[in-house]
Parts: C-alpha cells; sequence; structure tokens
C-alpha cells in the first residue's frame, strides 16, 4: 500500500541552524500539507500546496520557513533560522485533488538546542 | 470558521469495558469529520470519516462513530476496548481550504 514517507525520522540542531525536513508524498497525489505538534499540544497546519506554489499558510509559517518541491518526487520543508520553539513534530500529508482525505507520514521529531 | 472540542484530555478504561471519546463540532455547513489515532511515537493513522454519507460511519479496528447534527457531535465509540488501542485520539474537521483542525486530542488508557 503507498505511503507518505519523511527524512530524517529525528534531527537535532543547534538554535540558528538551518534544518530541512524531507517528505516523499504518495505519488499519484497533487496536494501537499505540512503540520506540526509542539510537544503536548494539538496538531496545527502550517501550510499547503499545490501546482509548485503555496495554496495556503497559517500565521505559524512566517519568513523563517519554506517550502519546495524540487524534483517530481520529494517535499520539504526548510527552516532558515531555527529557534527553540520550533521544537516539535512536523508531520507531512499528501492527499488527491479535490480529496477530503489527507495521508500522514510517520513524522520528523526536530530538536533545537 | 471550523473548529472541534473533544470534551476530555484523558479517557480511562478496563480492558473489554465500551469505549466513548467525545467530539463536538462546529461549522458553518455540513462538515467533513474524522477520527485519527497517534500511538505512542508514530504518526497519524485515519480510523474512519464522515462526508455527508450514513451517519453511522464504521472504521477500521472495530470503531465506529455517530454523526449528530443537531447535537454538532461527533463520537467515537468501541464496543469493548483491547490493550492495543492504548493512544491518542484527534477528532479532526477539514476546513473550505482543504486544510485540517485539529482537536486538542484524548488520551485513552486501557487497564488490564
Amino acid at each position: 500500500e503507498p505511503e507518505v514517507t519523511q527524512t530524517p525520522s529525528h534531527q537535532v540542531t543547534q538554535m540558528g541552524q538551518e534544518v530541512i525536513l524531507r517528505c516523499v508524498p504518495i505519488s499519484n497525489h497533487l496536494y501537499f500539507y505540512w503540520y506540526r505538534q509542539i510537544l503536548g499540544q494539538k496538531v496545527e497546519f502550517l501550510v499547503s500546496f499545490y501546482n509548485n506554489e503555496i495554496s495556503e499558510k497559517s500565521e505559524i509559517f512566517d519568513d523563517q520557513f519554506s517550502v519546495e518541491r524540487p524534483d517530481g518526487s520529494n517535499f520539504t520543508l526548510k527552516i532558515r533560522s531555527t529557534k527553540l520553539e520550533d521544537s516539535a513534530m512536523y508531520f507531512c500529508a499528501s492527499s488527491e485533488p479535490f480529496s477530503n482525505e489527507q495521508f500522514f507520514g510517520p513524522g520528523t521529531r526536530l530538536t533545537v538546542l | 470558521a471550523q473548529s472541534v472540542t473533544q470534551l476530555d484530555s484523558h479517557v480511562s478504561v478496563s480492558e473489554g469495558t465500551p469505549v466513548l471519546l467525545r467530539c463536538n463540532y462546529s461549522s458553518s455547513y455540513s462538515p467533513s469529520l474524522f477520527w485519527y489515532v497517534q500511538h505512542p511515537n508514530k504518526g497519524l493513522q485515519l480510523l474512519l470519516k464522515y462526508t455527508s454519507a450514513a451517519t453511522l460511519v464504521k472504521g477500521i479496528n472495530g470503531f465506529e462513530a455517530e454523526f449528530k447534527k443537531s447535537e454538532t457531535s461527533f463520537h467515537l465509540t468501541k464496543p469493548s476496548a483491547h490493550m492495543s488501542d492504548a493512544a491518542e485520539y484527534f477528532c479532526v474537521v477539514l476546513d473550505s481550504s482543504y486544510k485540517l483542525i485539529f482537536g486538542s486530542g484524548t488520551r485513552l488508557l486501557v487497564r488490564p
């Protein structure tokens, strides 16, 4: 069964460093999403992406964040200069066009020291 | 704006007894509602979804949920809890721009 994959599973970085979180969505999906979950809190929407551009972004998704689909398979989230408060589990999701079902990856746990 | 409220942050049941996880929603139109489960250190798995078809929705692992418009509720139930059901459960609504809005989660503890 096709699934969304994410790498790495755990990333530890120093404050101020750049990180890139990688996702491989399901191959025939065209909508891509990033969500995050700070420890002990609810899952929050960050950004949605379609047709090589951002469809919608939340208030959390400031200029420190960017997303990219560098090739036909990967979807990346870049945090340019990490802060302590960026420590969270980051989930990638994908869906078919105009589908109400999103498929989630296993997540990347980002720890900023 | 769409939102969901999970009424219990923790629910504890004995193995073999029924499970009830409560969720109320707020939506200006007929919503698409979901329940996701997250086992420790795992990703989010879809349990079931409601998309304006049958009001009683059956999901995986014996879970089901009933959409009640009059009560704006979408409670998750299971007749008999199993130890493997211990996890965090999220009630989720899809908003008009196709992003998911999550509830705060209910942690289910199953006692032997």
